[in-house]
Order: structure tokens, then sequence, then C-alpha cells
């Protein structure tokens, strides 16, 4: 089946110590975004490309930063990840931006000890 | 700035009916989605409306009125697998899409 995944599913990483979460499609959708969801909040979109071009959301954090060689992979590097760094980072994809539907990953959450 | 609201919890009854609303103030508009998200899971669509009316798929209908900036998902014959949070998201005029934080719906036999 065509689909959306993330891994690893569930993350541990140090206070400081870089990290860097995965995303692959087999959809061949143009379109791959990156969300931060923290307990009972909306998903806030963190980044996305429409191919190769990158879109950088204005307030996400330059800890934040975003990967995509090729069509079926993305990444997401957190630098630095702080405390407020813990979260759910979903991965989206789209045929287009205008597409009426955006097809999750399962999502990989993050602890920061 | 943007905005999208609804109901932080709700309680229904198995076998009931449940409507959940989501009012909106958005820069522009260019279709309205639902999605559920079940407890540590990736949300999965529902629903998308981008005319005034009411589109029914099912167990679940949603229904869209742009000038009062509102919408409301039903469901009907509730089972308890339908015990998760409901989101409203508002795709503004950058095709942008504005995420309500949900609304935690508990199904209670």
């Amino acid at each position: 089946d065509a689909m959306v995944i993330q891994n690893p599913r569930y993350q541990v990483t140090q206070f400081g110590k870089p990290v860097t979460l995965s995303c692959s499609q087999t959809l061949n959708h143009n379109v791959m975004y990156w969300y931060q969801q923290k307990s009972s909040q909306a998903p806030k979109l963190l980044f996305h490309y429409y191919d190769k071009d990158f879109n950088n959301e204005a307030d996400t954090p330059d800890n934040f930063q975003s990967r995509r060689p090729n069509t079926s992979f993305c990444f997401l590097d957190i630098r630095s990840p702080g405390l407020g760094d813990a979260a759910m980072y979903l991965c989206a994809t789209s045929t287009r931006t205008d597409d009426y539907e955006q097809y999750f990953g399962p999502g990989t959450r993050l602890t920061v000890t | 700035g943007q905005n999208i609201d609804q109901p932080t919890e709700m309680t229904a009854t198995e076998g009931a009916i449940v409507q959940i609303n989501c009012t909106y103030q958005t820069s522009g508009f260019n279709g309205l989605f639902w999605y559920q998200q079940h407890a540590g899971e990736a949300p999965t669509f529902l629903s998308y409306n981008v005319l005034d009316g009411l589109e029914e798929k099912g167990r679940f209908s949603s229904f869209l009125s742009r000038s009062k900036g509102y919408s409301y998902l039903l469901l009907k014959e509730l089972q308890m697998k339908d015990s998760a949070s409901y989101l409203c998201a508002v795709r503004d005029s950058n095709y942008q899409l504005i995420w309500g934080a949900g609304t935690k719906l508990i199904i209670k036999p």
C-alpha cells in the first residue's frame, strides 16, 4: 500500500544533543510537510517542500532544519533540542499545496531528557 | 489574527448522535477540513467542504456556512471506536492550513 512512513516512532534524546527524524513516502507526492504537535494542541506547521522548493514558516525556530534529498525522503534535524521541543512530529504529504487532502505518517514522539 | 475555535471536550453515549462545532476567522477561505485523530496517532482525513451546505459520508456529515464562519461535524450511531479528537482546519488565502486544537470526544457505553 502507498503510504507515509516515519522513523523512528519513538525517539529519546538528551538536552542539546542533535537528533534527526525521517519521513519517506511511496505516494510520489510533490509536497511534504513537517508539523509539531504538543499534547491537546493543534498541529503547528514548521515547514514544507514543494518538490525541492523549501518554505519555512516565519515562527519556526532556527534550531529546526530540514532536508529533502529526493521526492521520497524528507528529514527534520533538531540541532540542539530543548525540553520545550518534546512533542509529536508529524510528516504529511499532498499532491500539491491546493490539494484537498494531506496524508499523514504515524508520527515520531520525541522525548528530551 | 487567524483563529479556529472548537470545544475542548465533549461526551456522548454509544448509539447516539453528536455535533461538534467549529467557528473560524481566517484571512481568506479555500476550504474547511475535518480530521480524526486517535490518541498517539496521526490525523486521518474525514471530510472537506468548500461550498455551503452539507456533505454526507456514511455515519459522518459535515456542514459549512461561509457567511457565518461556521462548520459542524455530525457523527451518527456512535461507536466506541469513535472516541478520538476531531480537528477542524481551514485553508486560508495562501493555501496554508490553520488548525484548531481539536475536540476530544468521549463515548460512554
